[in-house]
């Protein structure tokens, strides 16, 4: 079973407009990744926030952990055609050797 | 440094075979997880390999199996395929990152699409 769900299940904007993903979660992890997938290809790693971290930034990503809510959201600034692809959240469990689980996955199209 | 690299990239076979996917991590990883990705399933965890032994395993018949060598290059193998096996199986791997006992990012190869007729 899935342990995070990524909401929306798809989202379509205009190139230039910001998208915004969220990714929901069944247990305490040790940290929260997202990816990025190009039409079924490998996944790229695209920002890690752990557990005891709030918000974190790189270039024109933002990602936001609610540990309380078990939530993360993924906000993409300033969309290029270039960023559609399928973003997933992974949540590593807490303890132990991590055991990484993915989400449903958010389909992003950005028309140019 | 090289990328996580998988052979073959694709591979058709009928129910019944077997079939051996291999992953050659980057340089200095020794953990090697693999997963199973669908349409109607979405990404799955196989199993997990550190230093030859394996850590961590996901819900999946005793068909799936898999081994990492002292190189840490792994191989999986699914016996007996079944129609439903068809997917594409992605292999990652991971080093010790901030002095954690275990791997934080992982590293996707561009993975192995099977398809079993």
């Amino acid at each position: 079973s899935q342990q995070g769900e990524e909401d929306p299940q798809a989202l379509s904007i205009q190139e230039g407009e910001n998208a915004t993903m969220n990714c929901s979660y069944k247990t305490s992890i040790n940290n929260l990744q997202w990816y990025r997938q190009n039409s079924g290809r490998g996944l790229v790693h695209l920002i890690l926030i752990r557990s005891n971290e709030r918000e974190k930034h790189s270039g024109r990503l933002r990602v936001t952990l609610d540990t309380s809510k078990k939530s993360s959201s993924l906000l993409i600034t300033a969309s290029r055609a270039a960023d559609t692809a399928s973003y997933f959240c992974a949540t590593a469990l807490s303890g132990g050797y991590q055991k990484v689980t993915f989400g449903t996955g958010t389909k992003l199209q950005v028309i140019p | 440094k090289a990328g996580v690299t998988q052979t073959p990239r694709y591979l058709i076979k009928t129910r019944g075979q077997q079939v051996t996917l291999s992953c050659s991590p980057i340089s200095g990883h020794r953990s090697v997880s693999w997963y199973q990705q669908t349409p109607g399933q979405g990404l799955q965890f196989l199993f997990e390999y550190f230093s030859e032994t394996q850590r961590n395993k996901g819900n999946f018949p005793g068909r799936f199996s898999g081994r990492q060598f002292s190189n840490s290059r792994s191989e999986m193998n699914v016996s007996t395929l079944e129609l439903g096996d068809s997917a594409l199986y992605l292999c990652a791997s991971a080093g010790l990152a901030g002095g954690q006992p275990a791997p934080d990012t992982q590293y996707f190869g561009p993975g192995t699409r099977l398809t079993v007729l």
